[in-house]
């Protein structure tokens, strides 16, 4: 099993939906959690992290925790062209001291 | 402040040439990271260094790779001889402590191309 793994799509939302993207981790010790979004030919960008179990929610991004399941979630509400991109999802292991990246999903808001 | 950065942003080499990459880490971070990423996956860590020291490089391909973080802050990554497979994304990222509780920021990456 990966330590994280991820759906990678492609994931194809009309503009105005809701985007829902998928994480499981296989490190129960795993306190943290990030969401990086990473445009084509940019490096990744941390938008979002979570530490508790439940929603957190900012702006239109509402990240989703359970760790009972090892599984995050992220959703975007009232998707826009501009959100179409990679959307990584990291998981701290180790003690949290090595960040692991899943291998993305690439999103696609048509308008 | 000034964001991670690196050099070059771009590198075109023959295989079997040596390249070398630069990174300079955000100011105070004492925790650097050289990440690898291929086309369509996620950046793989090749290298930690806290401080001037490489605590983990159980990743980083020895017989090729080298790196080095002299007096702790900037640091260098090397590759001789490049191979066709090497071509990917070369990230560095730093983060304030040794854990990754508030995540990394990352630099704007070298893009390798080994032809």
């Amino acid at each position: 099993q990966k330590e994280v793994e991820q759906n990678s799509g492609p994931l194809s939302v009309p503009e105005g939906a809701i985007a829902s993207l998928n994480c499981t981790y296989s490190d129960r010790g795993s306190q943290s959690f990030f969401w990086y979004r990473q445009y084509s030919g940019k490096s990744p960008e941390l938008i979002m992290f979570i530490y508790s179990n439940g929603d957190k929610e900012d702006g239109r991004f509402t990240a989703q925790l359970n760790k009972a399941s090892q599984y995050v979630s992220l959703l975007i509400r009232d998707s826009q062209p501009s959100d179409s991109a990679t959307y990584l999802c990291a998981v701290p292991i180790q003690g949290a001291q090595k960040l692991v990246f899943g291998q993305g999903t690439r999103l696609t808001i048509n308008p | 402040e000034a964001g991670v950065v690196q050099s070059p942003r771009y590198k075109i080499i023959e295989k079997k040439q040596p390249v070398a990459f630069w990174c300079n880490p955000i100011s105070g971070h004492n925790t650097l990271y050289w990440y690898r990423q291929n086309l369509g996956q996620g950046p793989e860590l090749l290298i930690r260094y806290e401080n001037e020291e490489a605590v983990d490089d159980s990743q980083l391909p020895k017989d090729r790779f080298s790196a080095e973080r002299l007096k702790g802050v900037d640091s260098t990554l090397k590759i001789q001889p490049a191979e066709l497979g090497d071509s990917a994304v070369y990230l560095c990222a730093s983060s304030l402590d040794r854990t990754a509780t508030y995540g990394y920021t990352f630099g704007s990456g070298t893009r390798l191309t080994v032809v």
